[in-house]
């Protein structure tokens, strides 16, 4: 049963430490999502990556974030410096883009708290 | 869980009823629906889709509803059962953009017993 791994699933962290998330998409799948959710914005799409290129990272704060594929089968999400609002959970999707439709298939995430 | 929104409308339902949740999509250009489940502490999970050229789509206890006049979609689940329990969200897109989702604010379902 293939799936989105996502590690650590849980981070607890300081304010002004480096937070690095980690995602490994379906095999064979093209297209990465990462998203963040909070109770207050609900899911808010942060960057996405097709064929591990970057195509959208407007929703995401450049200045402290930065989201990278070194591989096909790796996905990465870094925070630096954290701050106590960047506490949520991120979630990293996968997704095979096809001409008839796409499906996400979503990790199960990961919980950051920066104190 | 993690789910979204102090303010999350939320619906009771009788275990064993049918449930309809209801979902107003931003884009009318929009061609392409997903309708996810998100249990308490766990990441969203695909249910059904639908593309712009179908009315409606049926799965196995769920049916996807999609009304392009207004900009609605819906979700019907047969017989619900305590395990459908959750928080249900619309997503939507457009197959020959960037193919990214905007996403619903969510519905909370809460069976009763």
């Amino acid at each position: 049963d293939a799936r989105v791994t996502q590690t650590p699933r849980h981070k607890v962290t300081e304010m002004g430490q480096e937070v690095t998330m980690r995602c490994q998409p379906i095999l064979g799948h093209n297209t990465v999502f990462w998203y963040r959710q909070t109770m207050m914005q609900g899911l808010e799409l942060l960057a996405y990556f097709r064929n591990r290129a970057p195509l959208d990272d407007s929703g995401m704060p450049k200045d402290r974030f930065s989201a990278e594929m070194p591989d096909a089968t790796l996905a990465t999400l870094k925070i630096q410096p954290s701050e106590p609002r960047d506490s949520a959970v991120y979630f990293c999707a996968s997704g095979l883009v096809v001409t008839s439709g796409e499906t996400q298939y979503f990790g199960p995430g990961t919980r950051l708290l920066v104190l | 869980g993690e789910s979204v929104g102090l303010h999350l409308p939320t619906l009771s339902v009788q275990e064993g009823d049918n449930s309809i949740i209801n979902c107003a999509y931003s884009n009318s250009a929009s061609d392409y629906f997903i309708w996810y489940k998100q249990e308490s502490g766990k990441g969203p999970q695909f249910i059904i889709d639908i593309r712009s050229n179908m009315d409606k789509r049926q799965g196995q206890r769920v049916t996807v509803l999609l009304n392009k006049t207004v900009k609605h979609l819906s979700l019907q689940i047969a017989a619900t059962q305590p395990g459908d329990s959750a928080v249900y969200f619309c997503a939507e897109t457009l197959l020959s953009g960037t193919y990214k989702y905007i996403f619903g604010t969510g519905t909370r379902l809460k069976v009763l017993a």
